[in-house]
C-alpha cells in the first residue's frame, strides 16, 4: 500500500522567513495530495491541495509543488507569521473507490517572532 | 469552523469499558471517515461510510465498530478498552465516496483510558 514520508519532523523559522516541508510517496498511482494544518486542540484543516495533472499551485503565501517522476511534493510558506505555527500533515491517495488518505507523520512548524 | 461536529469533546473511562463517539457531517456530505490520532502513530484511517454503507476499512480493531444512520450522523463504538486506545479520534466528512474528495475534519474527541 501507499507509504508517505515527511521531513523535517520539526522546523523553526524566524518570522518573515520561508518554510519548506517535503513529502515523498511510494505509490505512483496516487493522484491527489492535500496538505492539512492542525492547530493545538483542533482538527486538521485543509490549506491547499494538488492533483497529479498539475505541477504547482499557489494560494497567497502558500504554494505546493509536485514532482510525479520523483514521487515527491512540497509545501512552501513564504513571509511566515506567528499564526503559521502548527503541525502540518501531507497526505496522498489514489482516489479510487474505497481508497483513502495516507497521511505523513507531520511537521511541527514554529515561527519565532 | 469546518461544519463537522463531534461529541463528546473529552471522554475519560476505565479499561474494559465501552464508549460511543458521535459525529455529524457537514450539510450535504454523504461520506463520513473516522481517524485515530496518537502521539506515536500519527493520523490513522479507521473506516469510511457513504450514505449509510461501509465503503472502506483501514486499521480498525475488531473491538471497534461504526455505523452511519439514515440522517447521516455516524457513531464509532469502542469496546473492551485498553490503555493503548487513549488517543484523539477525528471524524471527517466529504461529498463523494472516492478518496480524492476534500475531507473536512471535526474538532475531535479526546479519549483517555485509565
Amino acid at each position: 500500500g501507499e507509504n508517505v514520508e515527511q521531513h523535517p519532523s520539526t522546523l523553526s523559522v524566524q518570522e518573515g522567513d520561508s518554510a519548506v516541508i517535503k513529502c515523498t510517496y511510494s505509490d505512483s498511482a496516487s493522484n491527489y495530495f492535500p496538505w492539512y494544518k492542525q492547530e493545538l486542540g483542533k482538527g486538521p484543516q485543509l490549506i491547499i491541495d494538488i492533483r497529479s495533472n498539475v505541477g504547482e499551485k499557489k494560494d497567497q503565501r502558500i504554494a505546493v509543488t509536485l514532482n510525479k517522476t520523483a514521487k515527491h511534493f512540497s509545501l512552501h510558506i513564504t513571509e511566515t507569521q506567528p499564526e503559521d505555527s502548527a503541525v502540518y500533515f501531507c497526505a496522498a491517495t489514489k482516489g479510487n473507490y474505497g481508497q483513502n488518505f495516507v497521511f505523513g507523520p507531520g511537521t511541527r512548524l514554529s515561527v519565532l517572532p | 469552523d469546518s461544519g463537522v461536529t463531534q461529541t463528546p469533546k473529552h471522554l475519560i473511562t476505565a479499561t474494559g469499558q465501552r464508549v460511543t463517539l458521535r459525529c455529524s457531517p457537514r450539510s450535504g456530505d454523504l461520506s463520513v471517515y473516522w481517524y485515530q490520532q496518537s502521539l506515536d502513530q500519527g493520523l490513522q484511517f479507521l473506516i469510511q461510510y457513504y450514505n449509510g454503507e461501509e465503503r472502506a476499512k483501514g486499521n480498525i480493531l475488531e473491538r471497534f465498530s461504526a455505523q452511519q444512520f439514515p440522517d447521516l450522523h455516524s457513531e464509532l463504538n469502542l469496546s473492551s478498552l485498553e490503555l493503548g486506545d487513549s488517543a484523539l479520534y477525528f471524524c471527517a466528512s466529504s461529498k463523494g465516496t472516492s478518496g480524492n474528495n476534500e475531507q473536512f475534519f471535526g474538532p475531535g474527541t479526546r479519549l483517555t483510558v485509565l
